[in-house]
């Protein structure tokens, strides 16, 4: 167990909709990340805060959107949703720049 | 742009082998972190180690070992003595150090290791 929680662990929605997932990172870790992993794109990043604000950004979508609340616990917003965003979702947290830790993933299946 | 090549798709080998998994990089940045992850079957991530652009020296953590090559933008994996346990996706990752923790992965090697 890496002490990370993702919630929900799988997610099945329709085409159009809208989703919220959330990440808990390990107690002490300020920095959150989430990545995708798909068939096609393979593992990609999306994006990273640092206590609260947006650090760095990978190939996150527009219609994809996050954030980090001050309890440090991150949501990662997906909107307009295509089939293609049929993914498995990690979220990752560490102290700094130090080994990340993963939690389970969230599976998410666009109908 | 970074851009990390596993030029393995995926490796079979028979329990004790050694095997080594292929990591080529492309970076601009001088200053940048090399990552290897490992995908089980269950489909968790692991972190297995970390290591930055200006450290060349090699690493051993039982029966892992890495070998880090500047000169030929490399960052090899290798396992000794293979276990069916060693089984899963091996990832390999670029973060350039000016962006941040931005990572680019790998495709990643699937190594199955028989019994």
């Amino acid at each position: 167990d890496s002490g990370v929680t993702q919630t929900p662990k799988h997610l099945i929605t329709a085409t159009g909709q809208r989703v919220t997932l959330r990440c808990s990172p390990r107690s002490g870790d300020l920095s959150v990340y989430w990545y995708q992993q798909s068939l096609d794109q393979g593992l990609q990043f999306l994006i990273q805060y640092y206590n609260g604000e947006e650090r760095a950004k990978g190939n996150i979508l527009e219609r994809f959107s996050a954030q980090q609340f001050p309890d440090l616990h991150s949501e990662l917003n997906l909107s307009s949703l295509e089939l293609g965003d049929s993914a498995l979702y990690f979220c990752a947290s560490s102290v700094d720049r130090d080994e990340q830790y993963f939690g389970p993933g969230t599976r998410l299946t666009v109908t | 742009a970074q851009k990390v090549t596993q030029a393995q798709t995926e490796i079979s080998v028979v329990e004790k082998e050694d095997v080594t998994l292929d990591c080529v990089y492309e970076t601009r940045d001088t200053t940048y972190y090399l990552f290897w992850y490992k995908q089980p079957p269950s489909g968790e991530l692991v972190f297995l180690i970390r290591r930055n652009s200006f450290d060349e020296q090699n690493e051993i953590s039982g029966r892992y070992s890495w070998n880090f090559q500047k000169s030929t933008s490399s960052f090899n994996f290798t396992i000794t003595a293979s276990q069916v346990v060693d089984s899963a996706v091996y990832f390999c990752a670029l973060s350039e150090a000016d962006y941040g923790q931005n990572f680019v992965f790998g495709p990643g090697t699937r190594l199955s290791v028989l019994p």
